[in-house]
């Protein structure tokens, strides 16, 4: 199964933009990106999801790089309430199912 | 949104005991509900997917005999931890999916589980 690999921390300035990195090198032609954030002790919250092209909604856009080796997750104007980790995942499709593979996460502090 | 919830919220018991954690698709009926572990400071890691009325796909690696899944309705499956010991104290969060929306699994808030 395709792994994802995501740097261990980052921080940025309330009102800023925060970009999450995320690498996928071994991920498969049919299996999308997805990111999930989790506050803590809670259960993990769906922030967006790709497969090739670029996606935007109200909480982000994602970004795939061309080769699909590699994405970004932007939240435009972060704010305090953002500050979580941040899952990249690989879904792996099977029989009429699927299952979210997740990664180490990113901690995003936002600094006031 | 569509809402899942998990009972109880956090439980200890004694080692040597079983443990039945509920998670209930309160708005939705759920095509898929999945069962997550996640030990402190560490990621999730898929447990069991399970569909109404079928037997659940295990992880490889999940003792099929120690955590019981049981999906009775499409809105309700159960976790039991059966014969707990202290290493399986842990974070156990359930989702779902709905027909509607089968790309975005909905997380529960999670059952805290102390195994003394």
């Amino acid at each position: 199964d395709a792994k994802t690999t995501q740097p261990t921390s980052m921080d940025c300035a309330e009102g800023r933009a925060a970009n999450l990195p995320c690498n996928h090198s071994t991920i498969s032609g049919n299996e999308y990106v997805y990111w999930y954030r989790q506050i803590h002790s809670q259960g993990p919250q769906y922030i967006i999801h790709g497969l090739k092209n670029n996606e935007t909604n109200e909480m982000a856009s994602l970004i795939i790089t061309e080769d699909r080796k590699s994405s970004t997750l932007i939240l435009p104007h972060a704010t305090l309430r953002d500050t979580a980790v941040y899952y990249c995942i690989v879904r792996v499709d099977r029989d009429s199912s699927y299952k979210l593979i997740f990664g180490s996460g990113t901690r995003l502090l936002v600094r006031p | 949104g569509a809402v899942v919830s998990q009972h109880p919220s956090w439980v200890i018991c004694k080692s040597g005991t079983s443990v039945k954690i509920e998670c209930r698709s309160l708005d939705f009926q759920a095509t898929t509900m999945f069962w997550y572990r996640q030990f402190p400071k560490q990621s999730l890691m898929l447990m069991a997917t399970s569909n109404e009325g079928s037997k659940a796909t295990y992880e490889q690696g999940v003792e099929k005999d120690k955590f019981l899944i049981n999906h009775a309705s499409l809105t309700l499956s159960t976790l039991t931890v059966t014969s707990a010991h202290p290493e399986d104290s842990s974070f156990y969060i359930c989702s779902a999916t709905r027909r509607d929306r089968g790309y975005e699994q909905y997380f529960g808030p999670g059952t805290r589980l102390t195994v003394t």
